[in-house]
Formats: C-alpha cells, sequence, structure tokens
C-alpha cells in the first residue's frame, strides 16, 4: 500500500492553457474525490466517483472542469482555458466504501 | 447548507502544554466526523475518524470528543512537542461515503 499519490506535483501554466492531472487512489479504494484548496482555506469539494460512476459534482465544477475515472482507478481532472482564478492546491483523496478519506500530497497549480 | 467552525484560527504554545482545539458545526445531522493535520505545502494527514454513533477516539497523545447534538467536536492534544506545529483541520461528512465540508483549521506553532 503506497497511499494516494497525485501527478504532476507543482503545474505553472499560462492563462488560457489545458491542464491535466492525475490521482492514483490506494488500491481497492472504491471511492475516489477531488477537493481544492486555496491559501488560508480549508479543501473545498469539487467532485466524487464511486468506481467508474462520478456521483456527484460541486458546483464549484464550471463547465472548464472535468473529471474521469475510467474502469474506476485512477482519475485524471482537466481544466480547460485556464484562468488566475483556477490557482490553487487541487487534492485527492480515496476512501473504502464510507470509511475515512485518505488524500494524496496534492498538485499546486500555479496560472500566470 | 452545512458550516465548520475551528477556533482558534491560530495558537501558540510552549512545548509540553496541553491543548484543545475547538470545531463546530451547524447541521448535527452528520455521518462521521475526521481530523487531520496539514504541513505548509503538505496533503491532509488523517488523524482520527469519529462516526456519529461514537462519542470519542483516541490515537496515542490524540483525543477527539463528539457532541453531536450541541455541534461539537474538540481535539485534545496532551503533551505538546514542536513537531506537533502544522494546521489542524476539522471535517463532517452528512452522508455515507459522501464528500467532506471542512473548517478553516487552526494553525498550531509549539515553541521550544
Amino acid at each position: 500500500d503506497t497511499g494516494v499519490s497525485q501527478n504532476p506535483r507543482h503545474k505553472i501554466t499560462k492563462r488560457g492553457q489545458n491542464v491535466t492531472f492525475r490521482c492514483d487512489p490506494i488500491s481497492e479504494h472504491n471511492r475516489l474525490y477531488w477537493y481544492r484548496q486555496t491559501l488560508g482555506q480549508g479543501p473545498e469539494f469539487l467532485t466524487y466517483f464511486q468506481n467508474e460512476a462520478q456521483l456527484e459534482k460541486s458546483r464549484l465544477l464550471s463547465d472548464r472542469f472535468s473529471a474521469e475515472r475510467p474502469k474506476g482507478s485512477f482519475s485524471t481532472l482537466e481544466i480547460q482555458r485556464t484562468e488566475q482564478g483556477d490557482s490553487a492546491m487541487y487534492l485527492c483523496a480515496s476512501s473504502l466504501k464510507a470509511d475515512e478519506q485518505f488524500f494524496g500530497p496534492g498538485t499546486r497549480l500555479t496560472v500566470l | 447548507k452545512q458550516e465548520v467552525t475551528q477556533i482558534p484560527a491560530a495558537l501558540s504554545v510552549p512545548e509540553g502544554e496541553n491543548l484543545v482545539l475547538n470545531c463546530s458545526f451547524t447541521d448535527s445531522a452528520i455521518y462521521n466526523l475526521q481530523w487531520f493535520r496539514q504541513d505548509p505545502g503538505k496533503g491532509l494527514t488523517s488523524l482520527l475518524l469519529i462516526q456519529s454513533s461514537q462519542r470519542e477516539q483516541t490515537s496515542g497523545r490524540l483525543n477527539a470528543s463528539l457532541d453531536k447534538s450541541s455541534g461539537r467536536s474538540t481535539l485534545y492534544i496532551a503533551a505538546s512537542q514542536p513537531g506537533d506545529s502544522a494546521t489542524y483541520l476539522c471535517a463532517v461528512s452528512e452522508n455515507s461515503g459522501y464528500a467532506l465540508n471542512f473548517g478553516k483549521g487552526t494553525s498550531l506553532l509549539v515553541t521550544p
């Protein structure tokens, strides 16, 4: 068990570019969550999957954001046409059924 | 909408002191509550999970209590050490497997 991993750890991009982040959950965890955290704030929920099904999306998840979890394994979060307001830490978590959530190290996005 | 508040926002104590961090939530119909630790620029580390039917959980020098009816939880840290310096986040889940609602955290500094 290597824990939740996220790649890349850091991403710097120019406004208007598209970016994609990857999350690999703890093996056999069927639930996967994406959160966004800005400086001085707690994480805010974006979306979550049970296996490959995306069950809930926050109103924070605008049309420019899309998430997938093919085959119920790893997940990707894509942001199209990035804006400066997208700069944040993007955190992924996984859980087994309804148990405690375990978080990855996060991907820090900076939009110039 | 569930609101989670953590008091104080920041706390500085000398090494060896026992301390209490507070968390309150507006809707008592929660499924579980989790306490996390976050080091600067890092992901979240799960400390304790309390199910709604439980009153407290203990792990080493940490003890978390839950009073669901009054919408409060406390995290007690015994014999604090400089290595405990971090931000502590409280989060509640309103249903089985649902997303977590986080407070803004308490930033703790333990001085030698």
